[in-house]
């Protein structure tokens, strides 16, 4: 149980196309998702926070306007990250918790989503 | 206040040997330490977690070791493998809802066969 699906797992797009990238708790409605970008043999940075309904909290340094976030319905978030360039080039990850039937203090990531914008 | 320290950056182990990474935070806040393992190119995983009120916390091979006064938490590998070979992330939050993990830097492991 608790399985976060990504999808696509990879994505390669040309420089100023906006990519979409899905998150989806498979077997449990999630209260929160999160969303971490990752680079090369470093750790993961919390992009932003989202509550089903609500608007996404961003961290400090994140665009609101270039990582769109829609957090849709309790098993679905998407970041769209828009006007791709070479150095939003990065390792995307998500991440779900809360919600009934899993451990509610758990946070599930998904397989991760390797974007890279030539 | 929001920092997670993680040393060693990089681990290198015989097989069979113990692995030992430490972590250091400042949020006194924080009541949830979870460990994370990642391979190359996948999600991370959760590997074991402890709450303050515990001092330690097994689970097969992996040990939590909790320094509540300290504010410090390792991960104790015993008999490691080579397929233990991985990235390594301490983390930090809140357990209420909607409160995300702050992760450490990593330490990536070795185990040499």
């Amino acid at each position: 149980g608790a399985v976060v699906s990504q999808h696509p797992s990879r994505v390669i797009c040309k420089s100023g196309t906006s990519v979409k990238i899905e998150c989806r708790s498979l077997d449990f409605q999630a209260t929160t998702m999160f969303w971490y970008r990752q680079f090369p043999k470093q750790s993961l940075m919390l992009m932003a926070t989202s509550n089903e309904g609500s608007k996404a909290t961003y961290e400090q340094g994140v665009e609101k306007d270039k990582f769109l976030i829609n957090h849709a319905s309790l098993t679905l978030s998407t970041l769209t990250v828009t006007s791709a360039h070479p150095e939003d080039s990065s390792f995307y990850i998500c991440s779900a918790k809360g919600g009934l039937a899993v451990n509610q203090e758990t946070q599930y990531f998904g397989p991760g989503t390797r974007l890279l914008v030539l | 206040q929001q920092q997670v320290k993680q040393s060693p950056q990089s681990l290198i182990v015989q097989k069979g040997g113990i692995s030992i990474i430490n972590c250091a935070y400042e949020n006194t806040a924080f009541d949830y330490f979870p460990w994370y393992q990642q391979f190359p190119g996948k999600g991370p995983a959760l590997l074991i977690a402890i709450r303050p009120d515990v001092s330690e916390k097994k689970e097969g091979r992996f040990t939590i070791s909790f320094n509540k006064s300290a504010k410090q938490f390792s991960l104790h590998i015993m008999d490691s493998q080579p397929g233990d070979s991985a990235t390594y992330f301490c983390a930090a939050s809140k357990r209420q809802a909607g409160t995300a993990l702050i992760f450490g830097k990593g330490t990536t492991l070795s185990v040499s066969s």
